[in-house]
Protein backbone atom coordinates (compact mmCIF):
# COMPACT_ATOMS: atom_id res chain seq x y z
CA UNK A 1 0.00 0.00 0.00
CA UNK A 2 1.32 3.51 -0.67
CA UNK A 3 2.08 5.93 2.10
CA UNK A 4 3.22 9.51 2.18
CA UNK A 5 5.04 11.57 4.48
CA UNK A 6 5.27 15.68 5.29
CA UNK A 7 8.26 15.71 7.55
CA UNK A 8 7.34 19.38 8.41
CA UNK A 9 4.66 19.53 11.02
CA UNK A 10 4.71 23.86 10.87
CA UNK A 11 6.62 25.95 8.67
CA UNK A 12 7.29 29.58 9.38
CA UNK A 13 8.40 32.07 6.42
CA UNK A 14 8.38 35.65 5.97
CA UNK A 15 6.32 37.47 3.38
CA UNK A 16 8.43 37.47 -0.30
CA UNK A 17 10.54 34.44 0.97
CA UNK A 18 10.82 31.61 -1.04
CA UNK A 19 9.24 28.57 -0.16
CA UNK A 20 9.71 24.24 0.09
CA UNK A 21 7.23 22.15 1.62
CA UNK A 22 8.56 18.41 1.38
CA UNK A 23 6.68 15.46 0.27
CA UNK A 24 8.10 11.63 0.26
CA UNK A 25 5.61 9.23 -1.09
CA UNK A 26 6.49 5.48 -0.53
CA UNK A 27 4.63 3.29 -3.87
CA UNK A 28 6.30 0.31 -6.31
CA UNK A 29 5.14 2.05 -9.43
CA UNK A 30 4.45 5.41 -10.87
CA UNK A 31 2.18 7.00 -8.70
CA UNK A 32 -0.12 10.00 -9.12
CA UNK A 33 0.09 12.57 -7.16
CA UNK A 34 -1.52 15.83 -5.82
CA UNK A 35 -1.14 18.89 -3.95
CA UNK A 36 -4.44 20.24 -2.14
CA UNK A 37 -4.75 23.40 -0.07
CA UNK A 38 -6.75 24.03 2.73
CA UNK A 39 -7.58 27.99 3.76
CA UNK A 40 -8.82 28.18 7.55
CA UNK A 41 -12.69 27.15 8.03
CA UNK A 42 -12.92 25.65 3.78
CA UNK A 43 -12.56 22.60 1.95
CA UNK A 44 -9.55 21.05 0.39
CA UNK A 45 -8.78 23.02 -2.71
CA UNK A 46 -5.69 21.47 -5.59
CA UNK A 47 -2.85 23.01 -6.10
CA UNK A 48 -1.52 20.64 -8.72
CA UNK A 49 -1.31 17.15 -9.54
CA UNK A 50 1.68 14.99 -11.40
CA UNK A 51 0.52 12.20 -13.88
CA UNK A 52 3.46 11.81 -16.20
CA UNK A 53 5.42 13.04 -18.50
CA UNK A 54 7.90 16.73 -17.69
CA UNK A 55 8.64 16.65 -13.57
CA UNK A 56 7.96 19.81 -13.17
CA UNK A 57 4.44 20.39 -12.93
CA UNK A 58 2.83 23.83 -12.69
CA UNK A 59 0.06 24.73 -10.57
CA UNK A 60 -2.50 27.51 -9.32
CA UNK A 61 -1.22 30.85 -7.50
CA UNK A 62 2.51 30.43 -8.62
CA UNK A 63 2.89 27.01 -7.30
CA UNK A 64 5.09 24.54 -8.90
CA UNK A 65 6.26 21.13 -7.40
CA UNK A 66 9.21 18.24 -8.83
CA UNK A 67 9.16 14.89 -9.22
CA UNK A 68 11.64 13.28 -8.80
CA UNK A 69 11.45 9.54 -8.89
CA UNK A 70 15.23 8.88 -6.98
CA UNK A 71 14.02 10.59 -4.06
CA UNK A 72 10.33 9.17 -4.03
CA UNK A 73 9.59 13.38 -3.52
CA UNK A 74 7.22 15.89 -4.64
CA UNK A 75 7.86 18.61 -3.43
CA UNK A 76 5.91 21.77 -3.19
CA UNK A 77 7.70 25.30 -3.89
CA UNK A 78 6.88 28.97 -4.32
CA UNK A 79 9.43 31.90 -5.49
CA UNK A 80 8.21 33.93 -3.53
CA UNK A 81 5.20 33.91 -0.96
CA UNK A 82 2.29 36.50 -0.01
CA UNK A 83 0.14 36.47 2.91
CA UNK A 84 -2.81 34.64 1.66
CA UNK A 85 -0.87 31.51 1.39
CA UNK A 86 -0.94 30.92 4.79
CA UNK A 87 -2.81 27.50 4.98
CA UNK A 88 -3.02 24.11 5.68
CA UNK A 89 -1.42 22.00 2.45
CA UNK A 90 -1.74 18.24 1.70
CA UNK A 91 0.31 15.68 -0.12
CA UNK A 92 -1.71 12.93 -1.83
CA UNK A 93 -0.59 9.93 -3.90
CA UNK A 94 -3.05 7.57 -5.70
CA UNK A 95 -1.70 4.69 -7.08
CA UNK A 96 -2.80 2.00 -10.10
CA UNK A 97 -7.00 3.74 -11.33
CA UNK A 98 -9.42 2.22 -8.16
CA UNK A 99 -7.37 2.99 -5.78
CA UNK A 100 -8.14 5.94 -3.48
CA UNK A 101 -5.83 8.62 -2.62
CA UNK A 102 -3.79 8.84 0.37
CA UNK A 103 -2.68 11.74 2.09
CA UNK A 104 -0.19 13.04 4.07
CA UNK A 105 -0.58 14.80 7.40
CA UNK A 106 -0.11 18.07 6.52
CA UNK A 107 1.91 21.31 6.84
CA UNK A 108 0.73 24.02 8.20
CA UNK A 109 2.16 27.71 6.76
CA UNK A 110 2.57 30.43 8.21
CA UNK A 111 3.63 33.91 7.24
CA UNK A 112 5.16 36.56 8.73
CA UNK A 113 4.89 40.01 7.77
CA UNK B 1 -16.72 24.89 -11.09
CA UNK B 2 -17.57 22.11 -9.18
CA UNK B 3 -19.66 22.75 -5.87
CA UNK B 4 -19.93 20.56 -3.42
CA UNK B 5 -22.00 21.40 -0.68
CA UNK B 6 -22.17 19.97 2.98
CA UNK B 7 -25.69 20.68 5.12
CA UNK B 8 -23.84 21.98 8.03
CA UNK B 9 -20.83 23.32 9.01
CA UNK B 10 -20.77 23.12 12.77
CA UNK B 11 -22.90 20.54 14.26
CA UNK B 12 -22.95 19.58 18.07
CA UNK B 13 -24.70 15.66 19.26
CA UNK B 14 -24.88 13.95 22.17
CA UNK B 15 -22.94 10.72 22.81
CA UNK B 16 -25.74 7.83 21.67
CA UNK B 17 -27.45 9.74 18.77
CA UNK B 18 -27.79 8.62 15.21
CA UNK B 19 -26.24 11.65 13.16
CA UNK B 20 -26.52 12.49 9.42
CA UNK B 21 -24.13 14.30 7.51
CA UNK B 22 -25.50 15.24 4.03
CA UNK B 23 -23.44 16.37 0.90
CA UNK B 24 -24.64 17.04 -2.48
CA UNK B 25 -22.54 18.07 -5.62
CA UNK B 26 -23.80 19.92 -8.94
CA UNK B 27 -21.45 18.25 -11.66
CA UNK B 28 -22.94 14.86 -12.35
CA UNK B 29 -20.23 12.68 -10.57
CA UNK B 30 -20.12 9.17 -10.58
CA UNK B 31 -17.70 9.04 -7.47
CA UNK B 32 -18.39 10.45 -3.92
CA UNK B 33 -16.44 9.89 -0.61
CA UNK B 34 -16.28 11.24 2.99
CA UNK B 35 -13.22 11.64 4.81
CA UNK B 36 -12.49 12.92 8.75
CA UNK B 37 -9.71 15.27 9.27
CA UNK B 38 -7.63 14.79 12.83
CA UNK B 39 -4.74 17.06 13.37
CA UNK B 40 -1.25 15.68 12.43
CA UNK B 41 -3.45 12.57 10.66
CA UNK B 42 -4.37 14.35 7.21
CA UNK B 43 -7.26 13.02 5.70
CA UNK B 44 -8.59 9.11 6.24
CA UNK B 45 -11.32 8.19 4.12
CA UNK B 46 -14.10 6.59 5.43
CA UNK B 47 -16.42 5.10 2.94
CA UNK B 48 -16.45 5.92 -0.75
CA UNK B 49 -18.99 5.56 -3.56
CA UNK B 50 -18.69 5.42 -7.18
CA UNK B 51 -22.51 4.43 -7.98
CA UNK B 52 -25.85 5.27 -7.19
CA UNK B 53 -26.92 2.46 -4.36
CA UNK B 54 -22.95 1.55 -4.29
CA UNK B 55 -20.53 1.90 -1.28
CA UNK B 56 -17.48 0.29 -0.47
CA UNK B 57 -15.64 0.71 3.11
CA UNK B 58 -12.60 2.73 3.35
CA UNK B 59 -9.54 2.84 5.75
CA UNK B 60 -11.85 3.90 8.67
CA UNK B 61 -15.57 2.56 8.30
CA UNK B 62 -16.09 1.30 11.67
CA UNK B 63 -19.01 3.00 13.29
CA UNK B 64 -20.47 5.26 10.13
CA UNK B 65 -22.35 3.51 7.30
CA UNK B 66 -23.34 5.92 4.26
CA UNK B 67 -26.24 6.20 1.55
CA UNK B 68 -26.50 7.44 -1.80
CA UNK B 69 -29.77 6.76 -3.33
CA UNK B 70 -29.37 10.11 -5.87
CA UNK B 71 -26.00 10.22 -8.01
CA UNK B 72 -25.64 13.81 -6.10
CA UNK B 73 -26.13 13.21 -2.69
CA UNK B 74 -24.01 11.69 -0.44
CA UNK B 75 -24.89 10.83 3.00
CA UNK B 76 -22.98 10.00 6.21
CA UNK B 77 -24.37 7.54 9.18
CA UNK B 78 -23.58 7.78 12.40
CA UNK B 79 -25.46 4.82 13.88
CA UNK B 80 -24.57 5.79 17.54
CA UNK B 81 -22.23 8.56 18.11
CA UNK B 82 -19.38 8.56 20.46
CA UNK B 83 -17.04 11.38 21.70
CA UNK B 84 -14.01 9.47 19.42
CA UNK B 85 -15.99 10.84 16.50
CA UNK B 86 -15.38 13.81 17.26
CA UNK B 87 -13.70 15.39 14.30
CA UNK B 88 -13.78 17.64 11.33
CA UNK B 89 -15.84 15.66 8.18
CA UNK B 90 -14.97 16.51 4.57
CA UNK B 91 -16.93 15.22 1.06
CA UNK B 92 -15.56 14.97 -1.74
CA UNK B 93 -16.53 13.85 -5.81
CA UNK B 94 -15.05 13.31 -8.51
CA UNK B 95 -15.24 11.84 -12.12
CA UNK B 96 -14.34 8.75 -14.04
CA UNK B 97 -17.14 5.66 -14.55
CA UNK B 98 -16.32 2.34 -12.68
CA UNK B 99 -14.31 2.19 -9.46
CA UNK B 100 -12.75 5.32 -8.48
CA UNK B 101 -9.81 6.78 -10.51
CA UNK B 102 -6.87 8.06 -8.77
CA UNK B 103 -6.12 10.09 -11.07
CA UNK B 104 -8.76 12.24 -11.39
CA UNK B 105 -8.58 15.15 -8.66
CA UNK B 106 -11.19 15.15 -5.90
CA UNK B 107 -13.28 18.24 -5.34
CA UNK B 108 -13.93 18.95 -1.79
CA UNK B 109 -16.70 20.20 0.43
CA UNK B 110 -15.72 23.17 3.00
CA UNK B 111 -16.62 20.33 5.66
CA UNK B 112 -18.50 19.88 9.22
CA UNK B 113 -17.28 20.20 12.56
CA UNK B 114 -18.64 18.08 14.24
CA UNK B 115 -18.78 17.68 18.23
CA UNK B 116 -20.00 14.99 19.87
CA UNK B 117 -20.85 15.48 23.74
Amino acid sequence: AQSVTQPDIHITVSEGASLELRCNYSYGATPYLFWYVQSPGQGLQLLLKYFSGDTLVQGIKGFEAEFKRSQSSFNLRKPSVHWSDAAEYFCAVGANAGNMLTFGGGTRLMVKP
Amino acid sequence: DVKVTQSSRYLVKRTGEKVFLECVQDMDHENMFWYRQDPGLGLRLIYFSYDVKMKEKGDIPEGYSVSREKKERFSLILESASTNQTSMYLCASSSGTGAPYSNQPQHFGDGTRLSIL
